[in-house]
């Protein structure tokens, strides 16, 4: 069964460095997302990525992050300069839309997530 | 303002039992709804979606009340494996997930 695959698993940084955060979505897939889940709340959307461009993206999406799709397979996830409260678990998602199938329902498919730790 | 409210439990049920989860929303524009599951430390899993005239799915059955902006998810049979947390989803307009912190259910032989 395809699935979405995230590396790394685990990272650990320290405040005010850069991270990139990976993901390699199903390959048929068209939409692509970036959700946070801060230990012990709920899972937050970021920013979802359709056609090369951003679609849609919240309040937590500022400046110090960004989105790119830098080949035909990766999707990546960058914060500019880590804050202590960035510590999260990160989870990249996917789905198709319904434009592949006949199914309607924006399901999306997570990955394993990042578990990212700013020190 | 919260956007999708769920009681967090935990629900601790024998095996066997049956057990209910409910869940508000507050955006009546929302488009989409859904069960996921969250094993501890992993990523959310669909369960299943959420459809106006109810569904089922083996032991599981959902129901949306749009009127009420009201979500349910209906477990029979409570087996060992159902323990997690579940969360109850919406999709607003556009394709972000709105997740509710979500209901832990502890099944217990």
């Amino acid at each position: 069964e395809p699935e979405v695959t995230q590396t790394p698993s685990h990272q650990v940084t320290q405040m005010g460095q850069e991270v990139i955060l990976r993901c390699v979505p199903i390959s048929n897939h068209l939409y692509f997302y970036w959700y946070r889940q801060i230990l012990g709340q709920k899972v937050e959307f970021l920013v979802s990525f359709y056609n090369n461009e951003i679609s849609e993206k919240s309040e937590i999406f500022d400046d110090q992050f960004s989105v790119e799709r830098p080949d035909g397979s990766n999707f990546t996830l960058k914060i500019r300069s880590t804050k202590l409260e960035d510590s999260a678990m990160y989870f990249c998602a996917s789905s198709d839309l319904g434009q592949l199938t006949t199914k309607s329902d924006n399901e999306q498919f997570f990955g394993p997530g990042t578990r990212l730790t700013v020190l | 303002r919260k956007e999708v409210e769920q009681d967090p439990g935990p629900f601790n049920v024998p095996e066997g039992a049956t057990v209910a989860f409910n869940c508000t929303y507050s955006n009546s524009a929302s488009q989409s709804f859904f069960w996921y599951r969250q094993d501890c430390r992993k990523e959310p899993k669909l369960l299943m979606s959420v459809y106006s005239s109810g569904n089922e799915d083996g032991r599981f059955t959902a129901q949306l009340n749009r009127a009420s902006q009201y979500i349910s998810l209906l477990i029979r049979d409570s087996k060992l494996s159902d323990s997690a947390t579940y969360l109850c989803v919406v999709e607003q307009a556009g394709t972000a997930l709105i997740f509710g912190k979500g209901t832990t259910l502890s099944v217990s032989s």
